[in-house]
């Protein structure tokens, strides 16, 4: 069966200071990933997503930016934290098959200080 | 972009009690999904639809796909404390990267 790890699952960063979290999944091979982003518990802002190694798409302009160096493998960085980039962070999985369901990891609470 | 108007909000209901919520949207979609949050976890998927006029149950969870393709509801019938968390909506167009669009949520309360 599929799972989707991410790590870490509690991080607290000062402003200014690098980021880097990490998606895999396994049981599963050439999945589209996708980073969201949630605020106070409500909402999901897709931020993210690769259908691919190496391609990566961009929802909204932003502070941070992705990577998929590995098929299963999807992080989601940047250089200079911002406040506002404090929040929920969720990466999630579909298969390019004929449904599209969506499969959400633990997700990882970030809190810039 | 594209808007999912979930409503309602929130819900206080007594358990036992069904519940009852929806989502809509000005464009079409292919596919409608219904997840379940609950506190500091990702969302679970609960129901998908796939066609107009379907009607999918799973237990006590109901969700049904619109005749326009432009909504969806979700119910519960007899409601348990278990059933508290946020419930979102999240509807799909064509396109091969499958990105969803989602509702703003309905969080769910159920008081003994």
């Amino acid at each position: 069966s599929q799972t989707i790890h991410q790590w870490p699952a509690t991080l607290v960063q000062p402003v200014g200071s690098p980021l880097s979290l990490e998606c895999t999944v396994e049981g599963t091979s050439n999945p589209n990933l996708y980073w969201y982003r949630q605020a106070a518990g409500r909402g999901l802002q897709l931020l993210f997503y690769s259908v691919g190694i190496g391609q990566i798409s961009s929802e909204v302009p932003q502070n941070l930016s992705a990577s998929r160096p590995q098929d299963r493998q999807f992080i989601l960085s940047s250089k200079k934290l911002l406040l506002s980039d404090s929040g929920f962070y969720l990466c999630a999985w579909t298969v390019l098959a004929a449904y599209n369901e969506q499969f959400f990891g633990p997700g990882t609470r970030l809190t810039v200080l | 972009g594209q808007q999912l108007n979930q409503s309602p909000q929130s819900m206080f209901i007594q358990e036992g009690e069904d519940v009852s919520m929806n989502c809509t949207s000005s464009s079409i979609f292919n596919t409608w999904l219904w997840y379940k949050q609950d506190p500091g976890e990702g969302p679970v998927l609960l129901i998908a639809l796939y066609k107009a006029g379907e009607l999918t149950s799973n237990g006590r969870l109901t969700a049904q796909f619109g005749i326009t393709r432009k909504d969806s509801f979700l119910n519960i019938s007899a409601s348990i404390p278990s059933d508290v968390g946020i419930y979102f909506c999240a509807g799909q167009r064509s396109g091969s990267a499958r990105q969803l669009t989602f509702g703003s949520g309905t969080q769910l309360t159920v008081l003994p």
